[in-house]
């Protein structure tokens, strides 16, 4: 059940604009977006819950494609401090006590 | 800071130990959540607790076990130590029982070394 996440790893200069896919098998209920520095903990981005909604926090949106089971992060007009790994959380349809996580997207933005 | 505490930071012990690792969650929070990170895997779903009942399982081993106190801070604890064991452990909390719609926030971790 663990989602899948593209790509593994990606390396950008500050302002360019960068995309991170998380597709499941599985029906999802909802999608959470996490940013893990490394040695930290992860921190909370977002939640998309089903319906196709897109949300925006600042310049990091994410859309949410049930049909598809998939999900994309938006990170426009990158910045230093977005460095680290991205996880997606899922939640699937017929069940929900927990989140399966893919294994993460390792972004880097350099100057 | 999310709220959530977890003691020790860090913790070496041998192959064949036993140790208890301690989270307290956010105050209001009534779920509790383990997990495993290691470098391959990412983070792995152990067990959730809710309100001291056991809410749901995920890879968790027999040699590993938890469970959550009335004061609502719970501890895994983790026998028979192997190599492979070695790891970052993080317990996160949330209010709800499902964590379909509800934010989970991270502990700082434990991180524990199996020599």
């Amino acid at each position: 059940q663990q989602p899948v996440q593209s790509p593994q790893a990606v390396i950008l200069r500050e302002g360019e604009d960068a995309v991170i896919n998380c597709s499941s098998s599985k029906a999802l209920y909802s999608v959470h977006w996490y940013r893990q520095k490394h040695g930290e903990a992860p921190v909370f981005l977002m939640i998309l819950l089903k319906g196709g909604e897109q949300k925006g926090h600042e310049k990091i949106s994410a859309s949410f494609n049930e049909k598809k089971q998939q999900s994309s992060l938006y990170l426009t007009a990158s910045q230093l401090s977005y460095s680290g790994t991205y996880f997606c959380g899922t939640a699937v349809s017929n069940s929900g006590y927990a989140l399966n996580f893919g294994k993460g997207t390792s972004l880097l933005v350099t100057p | 800071d999310s709220g959530v505490t977890q003691t020790p930071k860090h913790l070496i012990t041998a192959t064949g130990q036993r140790v208890t690792l301690r989270c307290s969650p956010r105050s209001g929070d009534l779920s509790v959540y383990w997990y495993q990170q290691s470098l391959d895997q990412g983070l792995q779903f152990l067990i959730q607790y809710y309100n001291g009942e056991e809410r749901a399982k995920g890879n968790i081993l027999e040699r590993f076990s938890a469970q959550q106190f009335p004061d609502l801070h719970s501890e895994l604890n983790l026998s028979s130590l192997e190599l492979g064991d070695s790891a970052l452990y993080f317990c996160a909390s949330s209010h709800i029982p499902t964590a379909r719609t509800d934010t989970q926030y991270f502990g700082p971790g434990t991180r524990l070394t199996v020599l």
